[in-house]
């Protein structure tokens, strides 16, 4: 069935330092989802990029989608301890009734 | 906002007893998911639901069951307890867009 691999599975960083995760789909993409998760919490929806190339930005959080939509990105700039969680993408499966998610990224900050 | 409810935060069961988990949802939505969540494994879908009284197997169904009785209301069911079961059991619910989770249960199995 479909498939999204995202890496790195994990990622140490000291804190000012940037940071991204990436999730790949042999498939074309409708659409792509990132969550985040902080320790001990719940997926909390961030962002979903529809279009080819879109290019969206939270603060200092940018979220990309691949011109082909076969691929997606979370870039960090400058972390902070607030960072600290799994990232994980999820694309809708073919019904668009549930989600394939991606295993996560877990990110953790050297203050 | 989205408030989506699970009826425990923690809970331990013994080996071959029916543990009922229970996810309520108050915005109306037609869609309802449980997931399990372990470490390195990433969320694991075991069963969701598109309407009352229909459901739809994920991808470790087995062991498990649900019921969606009425929309708002949406359960898992562990027919026999075993200890690979214990995990970290997280509902959802959508429209069709964003899911919104549950605080969580994290359940173990003696």
């Amino acid at each position: 069935g479909q498939q999204v691999m995202q890496i790195p599975q994990y990622q140490h960083v000291q804190e000012g330092e940037d940071f991204t995760t990436y999730c790949n789909s042999s498939t074309t993409l409708s659409n792509i989802q990132w969550y985040k998760q902080r320790p001990g919490g719940h997926p909390v929806f961030l962002i979903q990029l529809v279009k080819s190339g879109e290019v969206k930005k939270q603060k200092r959080l940018t979220f990309q989608f691949g011109e082909a939509k076969k691929n997606s990105s979370l870039h960090i700039t400058a972390t902070q301890t607030t960072d600290v969680g799994t990232y994980f993408c999820a694309v809708n499966a073919g019904n668009n009734r549930k989600l394939i998610w991606g295993l996560g990224t877990s990110l953790a900050v050297n203050p | 906002d989205v408030k989506v409810t699970q009826s425990s935060r923690y809970l331990v069961k013994r080996t071959g007893e029916k543990v009922f988990l229970e996810c309520v949802q108050d915005m109306d939505h037609e869609n309802m998911f449980w997931y399990r969540q372990d470490p390195g494994l990433g969320l694991r879908l075991i069963y969701f639901s598109y309407d009352v009284k229909m459901k739809e197997k994920g991808d470790i169904p087995e062991g498990y069951s649900v019921s969606r009785e009425k929309k708002e209301r949406f359960s898992l069911i562990l027919e026999s307890a075993s200890t690979n079961q214990t995990s970290m059991y997280l509902c959802a619910s959508s429209d069709g867009r964003p899911q919104h989770f549950g605080d969580g249960t994290r359940l173990s199995i003696l």
